[in-house]
């Protein structure tokens, strides 16, 4: 089976201050997928950053980077600089073949940018 | 904006009722998978359609069912509603039912049953 694990519940910052967001993945796949996606309180979820298990290099792209390490099983996401705009909830998100073509999502963690 | 839309926005039904939610994939996509999110909570998948044909289930029970268009469009039909089934019901699409790619979601649904 499939879990994904986010500890932190919720974060604060005040603007400009970096945040980093935690994930742990349990899986039996040999080949999987990692994703987060963003929750703003309009509902809808958007698509941030996929991460495929074969590849761990770490990546920066904006403001957004990640940090992908296979032998911990854990998946984080940082934020830099940011912003009141980036305040919503963040899920981290597992994907496989072997999963059934499903997305199993952790419990999400709010983040909350104070201006 | 991911093209990926749902109707209706938000529905209030009774317990034992009977709704359906619609969703449109996004251009080029052959997918739909449909996911419930209680207040709180990750989203939980329920179940995908890949080419009109149901392509993986979660653990939802029978009066969950849908289908998918040949325009690739999907429906969410609950039967016998109960309390529990108050949710936000989230629909993605995805470019082929082959469970790597990457899932584009829509703005969702909110469900409340009275």
């Amino acid at each position: 089976a499939q879990k994904v694990t986010q500890a932190q519940t919720e974060i604060s910052v005040v603007e400009k201050e970096d945040v980093t967001l935690d994930c742990v993945y349990e899986t039996r796949d040999t080949t999987y997928y990692l994703f987060w996606y963003k929750q703003p309180p309009s509902g809808e979820l958007v698509f941030l950053i996929r991460r495929n298990s074969f590849d761990e290099q770490n990546e920066i792209s904006g403001r957004y980077s990640w940090n992908f390490q296979k032998s911990t099983s854990s998946f984080n996401f940082t934020i830099t600089a940011s912003q009141v705009v980036d305040s919503a909830v963040y899920f981290c998100a597992l994907g496989g073949k072997a999963a059934g073509n499903k997305l199993t999502f952790g419990g999400g963690t709010r983040v909350l940018v104070k201006p | 904006e991911t093209g990926v839309t749902q109707s209706p926005t938000h529905l209030i039904k009774t317990r034992g009722q009977q709704v359906t939610l619609r969703c449109s994939s996004q251009s080029g996509h052959n997918t739909v998978s449909w996911y419930q999110q209680a207040l709180g909570q990750g989203p939980q998948f329920i179940f995908q359609y890949y080419r009109e044909e149901e392509n993986g289930r979660g653990n939802f029970p029978p009066r969950f069912s849908g289908l998918q268009f040949p325009n690739y469009s999907s429906e969410l039909n609950v039967n016998a509603l109960e309390l529990d089934d108050s949710a936000l019901y989230l629909c993605a699409s995805s470019l082929d039912g082959v469970g790597t790619d990457t899932q584009y979601f829509g703005p969702g649904t909110r469900l409340t049953v009275l």
